[in-house]
């Protein structure tokens, strides 16, 4: 199993632009979550889909990020446009079945930079 | 609402050394699930044991034991004769019973020194 695959693995970008985060959940995961890392506020749920279906956008900062799944494989974020203060490491993770119990497996993050 | 606390910001052993991450948690659900994770500086998040509320026996693997206490609402974890490839932040979460958000505490940088 090659696990959850996320690219870019390193995203420079300016200020302004869109940027595009891609995900790979593992195969036959139902569940795929988008978390953000900053030193300021930590780990924090963005958005978790259920079988392609987003279940809980309150993570979501504000109208310039947005999630999609458009099936079981593939997962996007997007910001339009781009601000320095979204500067921080994303990560996808999925989960089969119910999430709470069996846990969740984590990609290895995409480091973004907006300058 | 559903919170993990890790007072422990950061913890800096020698080798061989025992050391305890301290975590605790806020709850109003009786079914609920915890969990450690481990980010070395390679920064990936990688799972090291999930707990639910139903269970309060304490586990060991290996080096790494883990002390949970519903009486204190705790969910400790020691690491036994300390190595420095344990230098990492270690993820205290929780996820409550009816939804399927994992909540993280803010982390526990250790440093273990030669």
């Amino acid at each position: 199993d090659a696990g959850v695959i996320q690219s870019p693995r390193h995203e420079v970008t300016e200020m302004g632009q869109e940027v595009t985060l891609r995900c790979k959940p593992i195969s036959g995961h139902d569940y795929l979550f988008w978390y953000r890392q900053t030193m300021m506020r930590g780990l924090e749920l963005l958005i978790y889909f259920n079988n392609n279906v987003p279940i809980d956008d309150s993570g979501m900062p504000e109208d310039r990020f947005s999630a999609k799944m458009p099936n079981a494989s593939f997962s996007t974020l997007k910001i339009q446009p781009s601000e320095p203060r979204d500067s921080a490491v994303y990560f996808c993770a999925s989960s089969p079945r119910t999430a709470s119990f069996y846990g969740y497996t984590f990609g290895s993050g995409t480091r973004l930079t907006v300058v | 609402a559903q919170k993990v606390t890790q007072a422990q910001t950061e913890i800096s052993v020698v080798e061989k050394e025992d050391v305890t991450l301290d975590c605790v948690y806020e709850t109003r659900d009786t079914t609920y699930y915890l969990f450690w994770y481990k980010q070395p500086p390679s920064g990936e998040l990688v799972f090291l044991i999930r707990r639910n509320s139903f269970d309060e026996q304490n586990e060991i693997s290996g080096r790494y034991s883990w002390n949970f206490q519903k009486s204190t609402s705790s969910f400790n974890f020691t690491i036994t004769a300390s190595q420095v490839v344990d230098s990492a932040v270690y993820f205290c979460a929780l996820s409550e019973g009816d939804t399927d958000k994992l909540i993280f505490g803010t982390g526990t940088r250790l440093q273990v020194f030669p």
